[in-house]
């Protein structure tokens, strides 16, 4: 079952110009993560949020988790093309067992910068 | 620290053939998976495991086989491959199975089967 929606799917942009990319779920959760994947690489963690309205900033990265914990949104600023890459959200959900985690990825969102 | 390792990087395969994709980490992390990535799909989750001897099913288990005799390695078995496991895997650690751990990927194996 696929938990995350990511909008929009492909962000073609020019260097410079702002951007923001969202994440959405019809049920509540507890905390979310963003991550970047590049090219021929495996994703890296941006940053987690866990507390609604919660507001992280990570250079020209702006991370918000929504108040009704449903929603989570990356804003970029200033875009560069080494900012390409594909944006996942990610989060925990509990297994059957209720003692372990695991992780569920939305489908992502492929911005390229050009330059 | 390498973190991750996953070997081959590429793989052909033709429909039939079984093959083992390795992964190993050196951080001593509790927990292992094992996800596929595909076009227009996400990542989903193949298996998992929350320590030596322990794994179970994620999201879409079926063609694939995991054991785990150490903490180190988390090998994925295709047991009888079908085209539609061609496909990008990854495998990725972590600390422990807890919620917000940070996951750490390995660089993938991009795997064909004809």
């Amino acid at each position: 079952t696929q938990l995350l929606e990511q909008s929009p799917q492909f962000l073609s942009i020019q260097e410079g110009e702002n951007l923001t990319v969202y994440c959405n779920s019809s049920s509540v959760f507890s905390s979310l993560q963003w991550y970047r994947q590049e090219p021929g690489e495996g994703p890296v963690l941006l940053v987690t949020v866990v507390t609604g309205g919660e507001v992280k900033k990570l250079k020209r990265l702006t991370f918000q988790f929504g108040d009704a914990r449903k929603d989570s949104s990356l804003h970029i600023t200033a875009a560069q093309p080494g900012d390409t890459g594909l944006y996942l959200c990610a989060l925990y959900w509990e297994n059957s067992g209720g003692s372990n985690y695991k992780l569920t990825f939305g489908k992502g969102t492929l911005l390229t910068v050009n330059p | 620290n390498a973190g991750v390792t996953q070997t081959p990087k590429f793989q052909v395969l033709k429909t039939g053939q079984s093959m083992t994709l390795q992964c190993a980490q050196d951080m001593n992390h509790e927990y292992m998976s094992w996800y596929r990535q595909d076009p227009g799909m996400g990542l989903r989750l193949i298996h998992y495991s929350v320590g030596a001897g322990i794994t179970d099913q994620g999201e879409v288990p079926n063609g694939y086989n995991v054991s785990r005799s150490t903490t180190e390695d988390f090998p994925l078995r295709l047991l009888s491959a079908a085209p539609s496991q061609t496909s990008v895997y990854f495998c990725a650690s972590s600390p422990s199975p807890t919620r917000n751990e940070k996951l750490f990927f390995g660089s993938g194996t991009q795997l064909s089967v004809l």
